[in-house]
This record gives C-alpha cells, structure tokens and sequence, in this order.
C-alpha cells in the first residue's frame, strides 16, 4: 500500500520556467512534510520541509504548497535552473514517530 | 566531520553469498537508518536503530539483519543474497528519532546480485 504517491515520474522543463511536482498522503496523521533532492551518484538530501498549519513555505526559489483539506502537497521550483536537474522525493510522516515515508520519486531535467 | 559514510560503493554477488554493508557516522547521531532505493519505488526503510543495541524493522526487513553495538556504526547483513536484493542501499543518521529532525544520507551502495 502506498501511503505517498508522486507524480509526475518524469518532468522536462526549460531554463527559467516553473517545474511542479505533487504529492498526496493518505494518513491524515502525518504532520511534517519533507522534500529531498538527489542528484546521480548521490544520496538525498533534505530540501524543504512543512507542517499543515501554515499553507505555503517559501526558501528561495523552492516553495511547498499544502493543501490539508485535500491531503495533498508539492514542490514548485521557480526559475529552474540546469543545476536543479535532479531526482525530488517527498515524503511524509508523524512527528514524535520514527519512520519517513518516501514518494516514488521524480526526474526533473531542466533543458538550458 | 566526514558525515555518513558506506562501503563498499560498489558490490556483485552470487545468489546465496553473505555480505556485510558497512555504514559509519561522525555526528554523535542517535538515529541510524537503511533505506533501498529501486526505479519506481522511492526509498524503502529496510531497519533503523534509535541508539546503541536497539534496533528495529522498517517496510521491507526480510532478508536483512541489523546490530548496533556503538553510536558510530550501524552495519546491515544479507545472510543469503538473491538477485530482488539487487538495489542502491542507503544508510541515513540524524540526531534523534524524531523525524522532523534532518536526515544525511550516505552516498550509497549499489548492490547487484548475480
């Protein structure tokens, strides 16, 4: 059963556009959402992250959007950039539990 | 500080072979964990450990055993390898089991059995 699904698996964006990525859970329990990012050769790294009492985080260029009512979350990456070609995990999980429980994860490659 | 690190980067084995992934931290870490990663399917948690002797199973533990016997080490075991263990296996620490704390990965193992 997989309690986080990602989509899309692939996305292909141009330099200076806008690459969106979603999530969405079905534990209503989960309260902390975190993004990672990998690039080839690599292990993950965290990203971002949010919890469902704010709507939106914003670190740069990179902002969550998150939609409680509809249990869904995602990434937006604004401006990309060729050096954000990468693979994006979200994941979801309890705070105060131990386990994070990964999305598939998508292959963003950001054409110059 | 080195940060987590694995060995070996790479390994290929026959069907039925035993081996040992070795994963170490420099952070004082309490936290210790084993993910595989496959096409398709993100990353999976195979064990985890919240401190020295206490270990515990994830998604997928079947086929791998774990010990934690310091802070520093936390080594996953395939006691008979088959070719669906075939993966890219990471290990991850972070200060404590809380999950909201920041997670560092290794840089991975990539693992084909034969």
């Amino acid at each position: 059963q997989q309690q986080v699904k990602q989509s899309p698996q692939s996305l292909i964006v141009q330099k200076g556009g806008i690459s969106i990525i979603n999530c969405a859970y079905e534990n209503t329990a989960f309260d902390y959402f975190p993004w990672y990012q990998q690039f080839p050769g690599k292990g993950p790294a965290l990203l971002i992250a949010i919890r469902p009492d704010v709507s939106e985080k914003k670190e740069g260029r990179f902002t969550i959007s998150f939609n409680k009512s509809a249990k869904q979350f995602s990434l937006h990456i604004m401006d990309s950039q060729p050096g954000d070609s990468a693979t994006y995990f979200c994941a979801a999980a309890l705070i105060g539990y131990n386990k994070l429980i990964f999305g598939a994860g998508t292959r963003l490659a950001v054409h110059p | 500080n080195a940060g987590v690190t694995q060995t070996p980067k790479f390994q290929v084995l026959k069907t039925g072979q035993s081996m040992t992934l070795q994963c170490a931290q420099d952070m004082n870490h309490e936290y210790m964990s084993w993910y595989r990663q496959d096409p398709g399917m993100g990353l999976r948690l195979i064990h985890y450990s919240v401190g020295a002797g206490i270990t515990d199973q994830g998604e997928v533990p079947n086929g791998y055993n774990v010990s934690r016997s310091t802070t520093e080490d936390f080594p996953l075991r395939l006691l008979s390898a088959a070719p669906s263990q075939t993966s890219v296996y990471f290990c991850a620490s972070r200060w404590d089991r809380r999950s909201t704390d920041t997670q560092y990965f290794g840089p991975g193992t990539r693992l084909t059995v034969l």
